[in-house]
């Protein structure tokens, strides 16, 4: 079946850092791909995501580019703030995000410092 | 954005006991409700879809005597935890996509407690 893999945290940062946060997939069709966040004691927000392969997704500053080739939608940031501490998760669905569940990474933790 | 709420934000129960999660979409409408429960440390794993005025879809290895799930609105999906255990206890958390819409939207979960 369909899985996500993504790097495990915590990540520890400095504020104005440059952050990569690294997730590869297995599907066996051509899955639409996401990044959600998750920032303490709130729900799961879509950050962005790419339905196809080299679509690159971007919102708030992060951005991340659908890799066909690699299987892989790394995220990345040029100066992450101490806003952007939160956990994130790397995700995807065969069916274009609306008829049918994502299937998740386990999250990756990110702790910004100033 | 659309908003989904889950009620209540956090339940402890006794074992044998059952608990009613509510999930609701606040300002649209979802033929579509999806359930997930997360673990310490670990992703979220789809449980279920949940389909209005339907029964609703389970993933392998989710029983559907445990978890029983009714999506009696456009607005509204229920996910009850008959006799927890627990085993049980754990972060469940439902999201919706606007009908349509390709994007889904999640509540903010709830933490079953089993004693």
């Amino acid at each position: 079946g369909d899985s996500v893999t993504q790097m495990e945290g915590p990540v520890t940062l400095s504020e104005e850092a440059f952050l990569t946060i690294n997730c590869t997939y297995t599907a066996t069709g051509y899955p639409s791909l996401f990044w959600y966040v998750q920032y303490p004691g709130e729900g799961l927000q879509l950050l962005l995501k790419a339905t196809k392969a080299d679509d690159k997704g971007s919102n708030k500053g992060f951005e991340a580019t659908y890799r066909k080739e690699t299987t892989s939608f790394h995220l990345e940031k040029g100066s992450v703030q101490v806003s952007d501490s939160a956990v994130y998760f790397c995700a995807l669905t065969e069916s274009g995000g609306g008829a049918d569940g994502l299937t998740f990474g386990k999250g990756t933790h990110l702790i910004i410092q100033p | 954005g659309a908003v989904v709420s889950q009620h209540p934000s956090r339940v402890i129960c006794k074992s044998g006991t059952s608990v009613k999660i509510e999930c609701r979409s606040l300002d649209f409408q979802a033929t579509t409700m999806f359930w997930y429960r997360q673990f310490p440390k670990k992703s979220l794993m789809l449980m279920a879809t949940s389909n209005e005025g339907s029964k609703a879809t389970y993933e392998q290895g989710v029983e559907k005597d445990k978890f029983l799930i009714n999506h009696a609105s456009l607005t509204l999906s229920t996910l009850t935890v008959t006799s927890a255990h627990p085993e049980d206890s754990s972060f469940y958390i439902c999201s919706a996509p606007v009908v349509g819409g390709d994007t889904q939207y999640f509540g903010p979960g709830t933490r079953l407690t089993v004693l």
